[in-house]
């Protein structure tokens, strides 16, 4: 099993739509989690962390569960601009030599 | 955005020949990472730097050599560059504990 798992996808969805992603990591001691987005032939810019009890920036809503090891980005209303792959990161220690990154997720927001 | 910049964007060399890649910071921080990545691969930590002449390999160091001689500078050396180093190379820094942030990425063909 991969210590990190993503649906590859790729997940199409309309203008407006909301879509939402999970990520498993196999660590359970993990300790920290974060999103990336990474644009065609671009770098991995981070989107956001990941808390415990879930957080929001605008549009972009994260989650963990730890019971199930998994953790969760949805986002609502999308944009064009949203069209990206999307990396789960999970770094096991709290050390960032140990990131876990996964293979990504990719979305193609349609008009 | 991190003041992060790669040298070069792109580069197309010969197998047997070393080849230097450069990675020029302008926030200070303390850590900095080396990381390619490859179609079916999540990103992999080369070596990375926790001070100047402070490194260490990471997961797929073995040809490849690191050196940092000060704060804003992190060279990667492939000593003797081989078709399967062909990839995409991103620098990172990070300050402790906290997230990475990218440059632009390197594209290293090697022929």
């Amino acid at each position: 099993r991969k210590e990190v798992e993503q649906d590859p996808g790729p997940f199409n969805v309309p203008e407006g739509a909301s879509v939402a992603f999970n990520c498993t990591y196999s660590n359970s001691a993990s300790q920290s989690f974060f999103w990336y987005r990474q644009d065609c032939r671009k770098e991995p810019k981070l989107l956001m962390s990941v808390y415990s009890s879930g957080n929001e920036d605008g549009r972009f809503t994260a989650q963990l569960n730890r019971a199930s090891q998994y953790i969760s980005l949805l986002i609502r209303d999308s944009k064009l601009s949203d069209s990206a792959t999307y990396l789960c990161v999970v770094n096991k220690d709290g050390n960032n030599r140990k990131l876990i990154w996964g293979l990504g997720t990719s979305l193609a927001v349609n008009p | 955005d991190a003041g992060i910049t790669q040298s070069p964007r792109h580069k197309v060399t010969e197998t047997g020949t070393p080849v230097t890649l450069r990675c020029h910071q302008t926030e200070n921080h303390r850590y900095m990472y080396w990381y390619r990545q490859d179609p079916g691969h999540g990103l992999r930590l080369i070596h990375y730097s926790y001070g100047v002449k402070d490194t260490d390999k990471g997961e797929v160091s073995d040809g490849y050599s690191v050196s940092r001689s000060k704060t804003e500078d992190f060279l990667l050396t492939l000593e003797s560059a081989t078709s399967s180093q062909t990839s995409v190379y991103f620098c990172a820094i990070s300050g402790q504990n906290s997230p990475l942030h990218f440059g632009n990425g390197t594209r290293l063909t090697v022929t």
